[in-house]
């Protein structure tokens, strides 16, 4: 099974400042045929269920603000918050749809410092 | 617009069958494919398995094969069936779909809490 580790478990991060969020897989999830990276960003807030942020490690769902941005291959992955606003208070969750089982880090929980 | 709801009891016994329904409104099941996941404090996100609305399925191994899953076209539904739970189970279950992303999940019923307690 792969293994996601994700990294900080929480996070505090002043408005207007970045926020970067660490994932990695215990074993590559890039299908070197396509050259895509099986891995997901969601965002869960209190209450609700996981939204999806990002798929293909990389591209933004329709109506996410650009200030989101994934980037990373193979094994290591980051998910970035360019510019922190109040509406971003979240925990981040990733997840890698390469092999099942499919599998979900620990989550990063998001605050304003 | 696409809804996806949960439904089941809220409490199970221990060593008895959680059963639950997710119901598609507002589009068809086909063609897409469809997972369980539920979350628990203490587990977090856990991958339970996903079907297709042909009635194939891929359940997470660690659930020992305790694990059913079917779809109802007819009824634009899909269940899930999880014998022999324990404490464990407890958690908020969620029904999602796989959209044309991979298998990544674009969209998520509410999640219904089940208590599994005598």
């Amino acid at each position: 099974d792969i293994v996601m580790t994700q990294s900080p478990a929480s996070l505090a991060v002043s408005l207007g400042e970045r926020a970067t969020i660490n994932c990695r897989s215990s074993r590559t999830i890039l299908l070197t045929s396509t050259n895509k990276n099986f891995l997901a960003w969601y965002q869960q807030k209190p209450g609700q269920p996981p939204k999806l942020l990002m798929y293909w490690a990389t591209t933004r769902m329709s109506g996410v603000p650009d200030r989101f941005s994934g980037s990373g291959s193979g094994t290591h992955f980051t998910l970035t918050i360019s510019s922190l606003q109040a509406a971003d208070v979240a925990t981040y969750y990733c997840q890698q749809y390469f092999a099942a089982p499919y599998s979900f880090g620990r989550g990063t929980n998001v605050e304003i410092k | 617009q696409v809804h996806l709801q949960e439904s089941g009891p809220g409490l199970v016994r221990p060593s008895e069958t959680l059963s639950l329904t997710c119901t598609v409104s507002g589009g068809s099941i086909s063609p897409y494919y469809w997972s369980w996941i539920r979350q628990s404090p203490g587990k977090g996100l856990e991958w339970i398995g996903y079907m297709y609305y042909s009635g194939s399925t891929e359940r997470n191994p660690s659930l020992q094969g305790r694990v059913t899953m079917a779809v109802d076209t007819s009824k634009n539904l899909f269940s899930l069936k999880l014998i022999s739970v324990t404490a464990a189970d407890t958690a908020i279950y969620y029904c999602a779909r796989h959209g044309d992303y991979g298998d990544s999940n674009d969209l998520w019923g509410p999640g219904t809490l089940v208590t599994v307690s005598s």
